[in-house]
C-alpha cells in the first residue's frame, strides 16, 4: 500500500539552528501538506502546496517558516531560526485528486529544540 | 472557516461496551468530514469519511459515524470496545469550502477498561 514516508523521525536541534524536515508524498498525489502538534495538543494545519506554489497557509506559518519540492518526489519544510517552541510533532501529509478522496499522513517527525 | 468541536477530551468505557465520541462541526454548506485515529508516537490513520451519499458511513475496526446535518454532528460509535482501541481520535473537516487542508478538533482520548 502506497504510503507517505518522513524523515528524520526525530530531530533535536539549538534554538537558532535551521532545519529540513522531509516528506516523500504519494507518488500520483497532487497536493501536499504539513501539519503540527505541539504536545497534547490539536492537530494544527501550517501550508498546502499545488502545483509548485503555496495554495493556502495559516498564521502559524510565517516567515521562518518555508516549503520547497526540490525535485518530483520530494517536500521539504524549512524552519530558519528555530525557537523553543517550534518543538513539536510536524505531520506531511499529501492528497489525490477529488474532494471526496483523503489525505494520507506520514508517521511524522518530531522536532525538538533545546 | 469551518471549525470543529470534540466533547470530551477523555472518554472510558469497559470492554465489550458501546463506544460513542462526539464531534459537532461549525458549517453553513454540507461538509466534508473525516475521523482519524493517532496510534502512539505515529501518524494519524484515516477511519472512515463523510462526503456525499449515505449519512451512516462505516469505517475501519468496526467504528461506523452518522452525518446529522440537522444537528451539525458527525459522532463516531463502535457497537462493541476492544482494548486494542484505546487510541486518540480526531475529527476533521475541510477548512473551507473547496479546500482541502483539514481543521481537526481537539482529540479525545479513549481508554478501555477491560
Amino acid at each position: 500500500e502506497p504510503e507517505v514516508t518522513q524523515t528524520p523521525s526525530h530531530q533535536v536541534t539549538q534554538m537558532g539552528q535551521e532545519v529540513i524536515l522531509r516528506c516523500v508524498p504519494i507518488s500520483n498525489h497532487l497536493y501536499f501538506y504539513w501539519y503540527r502538534q505541539i504536545l497534547g495538543q490539536k492537530v494544527e494545519f501550517l501550508v498546502s502546496f499545488y502545483n509548485n506554489e503555496i495554495s493556502e497557509k495559516s498564521e502559524i506559518f510565517d516567515d521562518q517558516f518555508s516549503v520547497e519540492r526540490p525535485d518530483g518526489s520530494n517536500f521539504t519544510l524549512k524552519i530558519r531560526s528555530t525557537k523553543l517552541e517550534d518543538s513539536a510533532m510536524y505531520f506531511c501529509a499529501s492528497h489525490g485528486r477529488g474532494l471526496n478522496t483523503e489525505a494520507f499522513f506520514g508517521q511524522g517527525t518530531r522536532l525538538t529544540v533545546v | 472557516a469551518q471549525s470543529v468541536t470534540q466533547l470530551g477530551s477523555h472518554v472510558s468505557v469497559s470492554e465489550g461496551a458501546l463506544v460513542l465520541l462526539r464531534c459537532n462541526y461549525s458549517s453553513s454548506v454540507p461538509p466534508y468530514l473525516f475521523w482519524y485515529v493517532q496510534y502512539p508516537n505515529q501518524g494519524l490513520q484515516l477511519l472512515l469519511k463523510y462526503t456525499t451519499g449515505a449519512t451512516l458511513v462505516k469505517g475501519i475496526n468496526g467504528f461506523e459515524a452518522e452525518f446529522k446535518k440537522s444537528e451539525t454532528s458527525f459522532h463516531l460509535t463502535k457497537p462493541s470496545a476492544h482494548m486494542s482501541d484505546a487510541d486518540e481520535y480526531f475529527c476533521a473537516v475541510y477548512r473551507d469550502t473547496g479546500r482541502r487542508a483539514l481543521t481537526f478538533g481537539s482529540g479525545t482520548r479513549l481508554q478501555v477498561q477491560p
